[in-house]
């Protein structure tokens, strides 16, 4: 089980919107950066948000991070079928000095 | 263009050992901090182990202490993970990452390059 929480799952419709959350606590989001990661199947993670809200290179303003407190949250809008994939939240453990990931949540594009 | 190119997975009975290799181009190499990251099959992501650029701070997860060491040519623009003592629970895609930073032990900016991976498989 990860320290890290995220939702196994969410889905919407094309073009709506999708929100994962990733919580954790003070030792960890709440005291520390939280980037975020796309996995598309069969392939190796991607880098979409760093340092809570900074898109990565090449990423879309429709994919957005944010945080508050010991929570983080990726958002998702214009959803299209090609976000299908697997994300990931990832932060600094400053109790465990580990880098910690969540457990992933899988976007359905109904 | 940044590529990172690993190798030396492979099947190895319990107790073996194997040594992955990553080399990388496309960016300065001893400015970066590196890190290994395995996925089970089917399973979510971990940190094994992440290396400063200069390769003097190292750090490993819990599970692999003792069993796993992480090292750097910088010359060489590689980097390494010695696995020995290998359990079943080892068994994994491990993926070669650049991180954002150069230091570790402290903070977390990213990881922002990542390799295509390499498998490993600890079975009798």
């Amino acid at each position: 089980q990860s320290v890290l929480t995220q939702p196994p799952s969410v889905s919407a419709t094309p073009g709506q919107k999708v929100t994962i959350s990733c919580s954790g606590s003070s030792s960890n989001i709440g005291n520390n950066y939280v980037s975020w990661y796309q996995q598309l199947p069969g392939t190796a993670p991607k880098l979409l948000i760093y340092e809570n809200n900074k898109r990565h290179s090449g990423i879309p303003d429709r994919i957005s991070g944010s945080k508050s407190g010991t929570s983080a949250t990726l958002d998702i809008t214009g959803l299209q079928t090609g976000d299908e994939a697997d994300y990931y939240c990832g932060t600094w453990d400053s109790s465990l000095s580990d880098v910690l990931f969540g457990g992933g949540t899988k976007v359905t594009v109904l | 263009e940044v590529q990172l190119l690993e190798s030396g997975g492979g099947r190895v009975q319990p107790g073996g050992s194997l040594r992955l290799s990553c080399v990388v181009s496309g960016f300065t190499f001893n400015t970066y901090a590196m890190s290994w990251v395995r996925q089970a099959p089917g399973k979510g992501l971990e940190c094994v182990s992440l290396i400063s650029g200069s390769g003097d701070t190292t750090d490993y997860t819990d599970s692999v202490k003792g069993r796993f060491t992480i090292s750097r040519d910088n010359s060489k623009k590689t980097l390494y993970l010695q696995m020995n003592t290998l359990r079943a629970e080892d068994t994994a895609l491990y993926y070669c990452v650049k991180l954002k930073q150069q230091l570790v032990g402290y903070s977390f900016y990213g990881m922002d390059v990542w390799g295509q991976g390499t498998t490993v498989t600890v079975s009798s």
